[in-house]
């Protein structure tokens, strides 16, 4: 079956420092992958998609890569700040599929 | 412009009774989900929508649970017979309804069953 795994402990980094989150897959081929962010209480906010043919794709200060061989994908926040700290969820999506599968989520802590 | 709206935001409810949770989704939008989360956990889907029919519901758990979307735009779960193992937060999410777009999420529904 379909499996997602994300470090399950949670990243604890300074401020200013570089986060990098991990998201492995098994059992599929996902045409894409999406990455969201999830604050307590709140539900999860969509912050970057990335396809199987892009091997990388940035957005201020993130950056999301994507390797199918390796089917692993890594979520990186560049000059971190306490504002960062978070749950951030993976959902690797199958082309013809409108639904999301989510891993569990790696949560975030910037100490200032 | 409004979001992805939820009520109640909180239902307690005893074991064995029948409970109704409600999503409003952005305006215009066709696609219309339903995730469960428990603590700890991921969001797992439940049903998905496009207009006002259920396109996908392969993720209910059982017969207990049903959602319906009469007039493709609000959409109600239902859950009979609730148990303790429902317990979780129950999350709506719609969009634009294409390939690949992105969802948006409500703040969900906090269910606990005593």
């Amino acid at each position: 079956s379909q499996k997602i795994e994300q470090n399950s402990e949670a990243l604890n980094i300074q401020e200013g420092k570089t986060a990098t989150l991990t998201c492995n897959y098994t059992n599929y081929s996902p045409a894409y992958l999406q990455w969201y962010r999830q604050d307590p209480g709140r539900g999860p906010v969509f912050l970057l998609l990335i396809r199987e043919n892009e091997k990388e794709k940035r957005k201020e200060r993130l950056k999301v890569t994507f390797d199918t061989t390796l089917k692993q994908s890594l979520f990186h926040i560049t000059a971190s700040q306490p504002a960062d700290s978070a749950t951030y969820l993976c959902a690797p999506a199958m082309d013809s599929s409108y639904k999301l599968i989510f891993g569990s989520g790696t949560r975030l802590l910037v100490r200032p | 412009g409004a979001g992805v709206s939820q009520t109640p935001s909180n239902k307690v409810t005893e074991k064995g009774k029948y409970v109704e949770l409600r999503c409003d989704p952005i305006s215009g939008h066709t696609a219309l989900y339903w995730y469960r989360q428990s603590l700890g956990q991921g969001p797992e889907f439940l049903i998905y929508f496009q207009g006002t029919g259920a396109a996908d519901d392969s993720g209910l758990p059982n017969d207990r649970f049903f959602a319906v979307r009469p007039e493709g735009s609000v959409s109600t779960l239902k859950i009979q017979r609730t148990e303790r193992g429902d317990s979780a937060v129950y999350l709506c999410a719609s969009s634009s309804g294409g390939y690949q777009e992105t969802q948006y999420f409500g703040p969900g529904t906090r269910l606990l069953v005593l």
